[in-house]
């Protein structure tokens, strides 16, 4: 099984940087992944670590540390379109599937004020 | 089709009775998943499939919940006898491999209401 871990809620002001944390446990990481929640909407994706290190894009950064079972999120130049639910997603082998079956966090609720 | 179709959007029913929901995911996604959303709750895993077998069922809550997949095609969810702790948004996704990320597309979800 695997266990996955990130704040509940964050609030920032429009035009700062939040960082959103993910920390999981899992017997075949595979992948990680990070989905964009509008409320009463459908999650939309947003970035995917397999290797240590930095992936960037535009506004989104999303970090992974496979040895310390760590990710983040940074959302820079916050606007008010993104508040939202941000979700920790980990993809998870077993040793019989070559897939694996992707493992959602709770979510992180950012609210993003004027 | 172009995107991932699930219905029916909202379903009411009543304690006891049994509800199917149906997914028509992305033509040519190979994998199909399906997720329960509890209100203000994360995702929770319920089962996928991969082409029409489900390497992976350790998701379902109970033997009142069953799935299956036809053609690599549609999929049904089926909830028998429901409960007033079944009601949520279930939401289906779909991918194909592409050798690195798999990317999910979400469909819309169908929001089950057991009274």
């Amino acid at each position: 099984g695997q266990n996955i871990d990130q704040p509940t809620e964050m609030t920032a002001t429009e035009g700062a940087i939040v960082q959103i944390n993910c920390t999981y446990q899992t017997s075949g990481f595979n992948g990680l992944f990070w989905y964009q929640q509008h409320a009463g909407e459908a999650p939309t994706f947003l970035s995917y670590n397999v290797l240590d290190g930095l992936e960037e894009k535009g506004r989104f950064s999303s970090f992974l540390s496979r040895s310390k079972g760590y990710s983040y999120l940074l959302l820079k130049e916050l606007q008010m379109k993104d508040s939202a639910s941000y979700l920790c997603a980990v993809r998870d082998r077993r040793s019989t599937d070559s897939w694996g079956k992707l493992q959602f966090g709770a979510g992180t609720q950012v609210v993003v004020t004027p | 089709g172009a995107g991932v179709s699930q219905s029916p959007s909202n379903k009411v029913t009543e304690k006891g009775k049994d509800v199917e929901l149906r997914c028509d995911p992305i033509s040519g996604h190979t994998a199909l998943y399906w997720y329960r959303q509890r209100l203000g709750q994360g995702l929770e895993f319920l089962i996928y499939f991969q082409g029409n077998s489900a390497p992976d069922k350790s998701g379902l809550p109970s033997d009142r919940f069953s799935a299956e997949r036809t053609g690599e095609s549609v999929s049904t969810l089926t909830i028998q006898r429901t409960q007033q702790e079944d009601s949520a948004v279930y939401l289906c996704a779909s991918s194909y491999y592409a050798g690195g990320a798999n990317v999910l597309t979400f469909g819309a979800g169908s929001r089950l209401t057991v009274l």
